[in-house]
């Protein structure tokens, strides 16, 4: 079967830095997707790899691993608007596998 | 830009109505999708279209259909409601190539009573 596992929830201060993994088990395999999903909205598009290292978008940085099945999410100077729900996609033969979020609450 | 809009954004559906879920948009996208998401959940593929007149089933596909006459619009209809497809529908479109976006709309929120 196809497997994305992601944690359920994490927490954070703000000001911080925080990683969300991702582990992932697909037949396939052509690239790896970040959303943000925030409550209540839809999942927007946050990064793509589909080589290993690492790929940086202002405070956030994305880094995988293809030989480990394995990704992850790096938030950076964390801020209260980052709280949401981060979901980790895989696009295994043109199909998007989503893992289930990893809900991110930010402290003061 | 309008992007992908869905239509109604609420909905109370009594058990065994039928309903159908709009879904338009404008970037001559030639995949489109429909999603679910339970609360706490990941998106769960209900149906999808690579183009014009062709569909096929996502993961959860009982209890929908989908249609797709023309590469704007992919409609899923909901037949005989049952308490069970109380959820979140995201429409989506995309690109075919690996690595392309995909563009969600603002969501259809469907309860059935």
């Amino acid at each position: 079967g196809q497997n994305i596992d992601q944690p359920t929830e994490m927490t954070a201060t703000e000001g911080a830095i925080v990683q969300i993994n991702c582990t992932y088990q697909t037949s396939g395999f052509n690239g790896l997707f970040w959303y943000q999903q925030h409550a209540g909205e839809a999942p927007t598009f946050l990064s793509y790899n589909v080589l290993d290292g690492l790929e940086e978008k202002g405070r956030f940085f994305s880094f995988l691993s293809r030989s480990k099945g394995y990704s992850y999410l790096l938030l950076k100077e964390l801020q209260m608007k980052d709280s949401a729900s981060y979901l980790c996609a895989v696009d295994s033969n043109y199909q998007l596998i989503w893992g289930a979020g990893t809900k991110l609450i930010i402290k003061p | 830009n309008a992007g992908v809009t869905q239509t109604p954004k609420f909905r109370i559906l009594k058990i065994g109505q039928s309903m159908t879920l709009q879904c338009t948009q404008d970037m001559n996208h030639n995949y489109m999708y429909w999603y679910r998401q339970d609360p706490g959940m990941g998106l769960k593929l209900i149906y999808y279209s690579v183009g014009a007149g062709i569909t096929d089933k996502g993961e959860v596909p009982n209890g929908y259909n989908v249609s797709r006459s023309t590469t704007e619009d992919f409609p899923l209809r909901l037949e005989l409601a049952a308490p069970s497809q109380t959820s979140v529908y995201f429409c989506a479109s995309s690109f075919r190539d690996p690595g392309n976006t995909i563009y969600f709309g603002e969501g259809s929120w469907l309860t059935v009573v």
